[in-house]
């Protein structure tokens, strides 16, 4: 089935850092959104773009719904230990019937030993 | 506002028997997803229920199966359960196609 490519895998953050992550797929999406899930909960919601170009934020997070409709970013800023965890990008494509998402694999935030 | 509710939170089946498990959406939401979530997979799309009708389904056997009642309230069904079947099954709900969707916190499902 469709598939998002979602990148890093899993990356190690200081306390203060900046990181970012992104997801790309070949086919054109309507909507992007962005999901923290900590172990044993349910993804929760963090940004939703509806439009080309977009760039929205929420606290020390900003997303981008890129310009090809192919692509969506999730910065992070002066990261803190409360941000480890399992972060997904979703999609509607433009032709999805209803709510069918499709998923990233997922970038995996992990504290720095 | 209550989110998306999501009853059991864990449960312990054997292979062989069938296991329901049940999803409240946020009140007004009148579509309501389901999502299979495993280490191996990811998240996978099971089905859509819009007003009662089912409007997607993902590439799962016929022995998962959902309805949708009146309130909007949804049920997913397995039978014949397998050990491949333990996974965490994620409940969404939206109001309307491509509105903002909100995800349950799961039911885990272990098969022994």
């Amino acid at each position: 089935g469709q598939q998002l490519n979602q990148s890093p895998q899993s990356m190690f953050i200081q306390e203060g850092e900046d990181v970012s992550m992104n997801c790309t797929s070949s086919s054109i999406f309507n909507t992007w959104l962005w999901y923290k899930q900590d172990p044993g909960e349910g993804p929760v919601l963090l940004i939703a773009l509806y439009k080309a170009g977009e760039l929205t934020s929420n606290g020390r997070l900003t997303a981008q719904f890129g310009i090809t409709r192919k692509d969506s970013f999730l910065n992070i800023s002066a990261s803190i230990p409360s941000d480890v965890g399992i972060y997904f990008c979703a999609g509607l494509p433009i032709k999805a019937a209803g709510n069918k998402l499709t998923f990233g694999g997922g970038t995996r935030v992990l504290v720095k030993p | 506002k209550a989110g998306v509710t999501q009853t059991p939170r864990y449960l312990i089946k054997t292979r062989g028997q069938q296991v329901t498990l049940s999803c409240s959406p946020i009140s007004g939401h009148r579509s309501v997803s389901w999502y299979q979530q495993t280490p191996g997979q990811g998240l996978q799309f099971l089905f859509e229920y819009f007003s009662e009708t089912q409007r997607n389904k993902g590439n799962f056997p016929g022995r998962f199966s959902g309805r949708q009642f009146s309130n909007s309230r949804s049920e997913m069904n397995v039978s014949t359960l397998e050990l491949g079947d333990s996974a965490l099954y994620l409940c969404a709900s939206s109001l309307a196609k491509g509105n903002t969707i909100y995800f349950g916190e799961g039911s885990w499902l272990t098969v022994v």
